[in-house]
């Protein structure tokens, strides 16, 4: 079975500090996801990657950024944190466009 | 941008009843996807009806599509306590990525 692994479970940040959200694929898939779930608003996107390198932005890109500098990995950045991103992180990944995804089991921060 | 919105937002069954929940997109898709998510943990891929399917079946699970109505429904039919999840839909509008609803929380009552 395909794996996607989340570094941390849960995670408390103070605001300002730089965060770093890791995700581990370990199925050689080409797409990868990083969503956040709010109560009442579903799953949000805020990057994605279909190959190594690239990036690009979702629905909710501000105050984000990410790197994918080796294939099975995907890594979420918080530059400056504050309260507002405090929610549940999910990543995800998929073999091509068009596939269903895997998703990690979530990372809940929050931020104080 | 939220594409796909579910109804109801909260279902309360007794075991062994069916469950259905519905689900209506605003755009054209390549194809519409259904998850379960369990409390706190992340999502789990349950079914995948592309958009000249018009229905879908695997175990107890029943999906159909109407691509005119921009709509599908999920039945889970003989429902049991571990059914209890939250239930999301998702569509490919075939660019790359895709885009969930807010979700529907069915409760299976023993």
């Amino acid at each position: 079975d395909v794996k996607v692994t989340q570094s941390s479970r849960y995670l408390v940040k103070r605001t300002g500090e730089k965060v770093f959200l890791e995700c581990v694929q370990d199925m050689d898939h080409e797409n990868m996801f990083w969503y956040r779930q709010d109560p009442g608003l579903g799953l949000r996107l805020i990057y994605f990657s279909y190959d190594v390198k690239m990036k690009e932005k979702g629905d909710i890109p501000e105050g984000y950024s990410v790197s994918r500098e080796k294939k099975e990995r995907f890594s979420l950045i918080l530059e400056s944190a504050s309260t507002n991103q405090t929610s549940m992180y999910l990543c995800a990944s998929s073999l091509t466009g068009g596939d269903g995804y895997t998703f990690g089991s979530g990372t809940r921060l929050t931020v104080v | 941008s939220q594409q796909g919105e579910e109804d109801p937002q909260a279902l309360s069954i007794q075991e062994g009843e069916n469950a259905t929940m519905n689900c209506s997109y605003k755009t054209s898709i390549n194809n519409l996807q259904w998850y379960r998510q369990n409390s706190g943990r992340g999502l789990v891929h349950l079914i995948l009806i592309r958009s000249n399917e018009r229905e879908k079946h695997s175990g107890r699970l029943r999906v159909t599509l109407d691509t005119s109505k921009k709509s599908s429904s999920l039945l889970i039919t003989a429902s049991r306590a571990a059914d209890t999840a939250s239930y999301f839909c998702a569509t490919d509008a075939n660019d790359y990525k895709l885009s969930f609803g807010a979700g529907t929380t069915v409760t299976v009552r023993a």
